[in-house]
């Protein structure tokens, strides 16, 4: 199986901060990557698809990239819409695995 | 409007046995691969298993938690998902989401219904 190791578990920011959070694959996954924010009480959304794909409807101030076996998520100015709880997800071979997790909290 | 509504969640002893259900509509049920990802109180989601759609065979996939105790099955006649879940153990305890192909281009999430595994 394919271990995805995310960092930080937690991140403590302030609103206009900018913030990166990363996810390494134990092997090589392509860009076969998404990155997905949850917040409490609800389903999870995905931001971003193939690595540094923005689904529809997603701010610019999201960004994703990498290959292989690292990648990054990148928010360019945090809003007070963004503290949630953020996990990558490789679909690169099965079974699909995902990160543990990165919650995002105002300072 | 895409929309997945969970069913059949509730409370059951360690050993036993819960089917889930996922009602699906506005889009062609068919078409798609479904996946279930579970959620335990607190922790992490953790992909449970997916189905293909019938000209992939319908065939499944599942994480190696549950493979051999659950089993995903689809009705396109009724755009119903299933998961039978068999022999369950406490940490099972999750709740539970369907999801429109968590690998296509764009995924749709249920609301999630809550396993509670206990005695």
């Amino acid at each position: 199986d394919i271990q995805m190791t995310q960092s930080p578990s937690f991140l403590s920011a302030s609103v206009g901060d900018r913030v990166t959070i990363t996810c390494r694959a134990s092997q090589g996954i392509r860009v076969d990557l998404g990155w997905y924010q949850q917040k409490p009480g609800k389903a999870p959304t995905r931001l971003i698809y193939a690595t540094s794909n923005l689904q529809s409807g997603v701010p610019s101030r999201f960004s994703g990239s990498g290959s292989g076996t690292e990648f990054t998520l990148t928010i360019s100015s945090l809003q007070p819409e963004d503290f949630a709880t953020y996990y990558c997800l490789q679909h690169y071979s099965y079974p699909i695995t995902l990160g543990q997790g990165t919650r995002l909290e105002i300072k | 409007e895409v929309l997945l509504v969970e069913s059949g969640g509730g409370l059951v002893q360690p050993g036993g046995s819960l089917r889930l259900s996922c009602a699906a509509s506005a889009f062609i049920f068919s078409d798609y691969y479904m996946d279930w990802v579970r959620q335990a109180p607190g922790k992490g989601l953790e992909w449970v298993g997916r189905i293909r759609n019938k000209p992939n065979s319908y065939t499944t996939e599942y994480a190696a938690s549950v493979k051999g105790r659950f089993t995903i099955s689809r009705d396109d006649s009724s755009n119903s998902l299933f998961l039978q879940m068999n022999s369950l153990k406490t940490e099972d305890t999750a709740v539970y989401y369907c999801v429109r192909d968590l690998t296509g281009r764009t995924d749709y999430w249920g609301q999630g219904t809550l396993v509670t595994v206990s005695s």
